[in-house]
């Protein structure tokens, strides 16, 4: 199986930014999706396809994608981001991964 | 409104068999792929099986292969899963997911239905 390394903790000041990373076998050569999940509630995606942003989620969320490591940055964070993050990986013969997740406190 | 309802979670003994159910409503059901994605008290994500959208395509982690099975009815707009043989390793809380391609991300997610194994 496939295995995707995150640290288990990021912290941040409000107002700086948060680089969260993903580190897997030739991760680059496949897509990376992240989500964000909240104490007591579902995930919800955040970045797709390494870099694409679903309607409704703020510009402050970027992703990146190269080598072994996918990286999401969080710009100007915020209380209200604080949160655990979870990049996944897919490709045809990877079928679907999740790291193990990271939880950012923003300090 | 696009939403993903679980249900069928609840407590059993194992070594047991439970289905798991998520009902579908605002999209259109029968051209999306689904995930059953699960997460133990405490722990992270673990992706546990997808179906395409036309029900002939299927994959399952090898964690569960053999013991699960993913199916959909898209007459009745569901997802199933079923679960046989389960162990106390498959206490958690089952989410299903949908994904508009096998590379994209998984957009809309049910609340979750709890499944706990113990004797």
């Amino acid at each position: 199986s496939y295995e995707l390394t995150q640290p288990p903790s990021v912290s941040v000041s409000p107002g700086q930014t948060a680089s969260i990373t993903c580190s897997g076998d030739d991760l680059g050569g496949k897509f990376a999706s992240w989500y964000q999940q909240k104490a007591g509630q579902s995930p919800v995606l955040l970045i797709y396809k390494d870099v694409k942003r679903p309607s409704g989620i703020p510009e402050r969320f970027s992703g990146s994608n190269s080598g072994n490591t996918a990286t999401l940055t969080i710009s100007g964070t915020q209380a209200m981001d604080e949160a655990d993050y979870y990049c996944q990986a897919w490709d045809s013969s990877t079928v679907w991964a999740f790291g193990g997740g990271t939880k950012l406190t923003v300090l | 409104q696009v939403q993903l309802v679980e249900s069928g979670g609840g407590v059993v003994q194992p070594g047991r068999s439970l289905r798991l159910s998520c009902a579908a409503s605002g999209f259109s059901f029968s051209t999306y792929g689904m995930h059953w994605v699960r997460q133990a008290p405490g722990k992270g994500l673990e992706w546990v099986a997808f179906i395409w959208y036309d029900g002939i395509n299927k994959y399952h982690a090898d964690s569960v292969k053999g013991r699960f099975t993913v199916s959909r009815d898209n007459s009745k707009n569901t997802l199933y899963l079923q679960l046989n043989s389960l162990g106390v390793e498959d206490t958690a809380v089952y989410y299903c997911a949908r994904v508009s391609e096998f590379a994209a991300g998984m957009d809309v997610w049910g609340q979750g239905t709890t499944v706990s194994v113990s004797s």
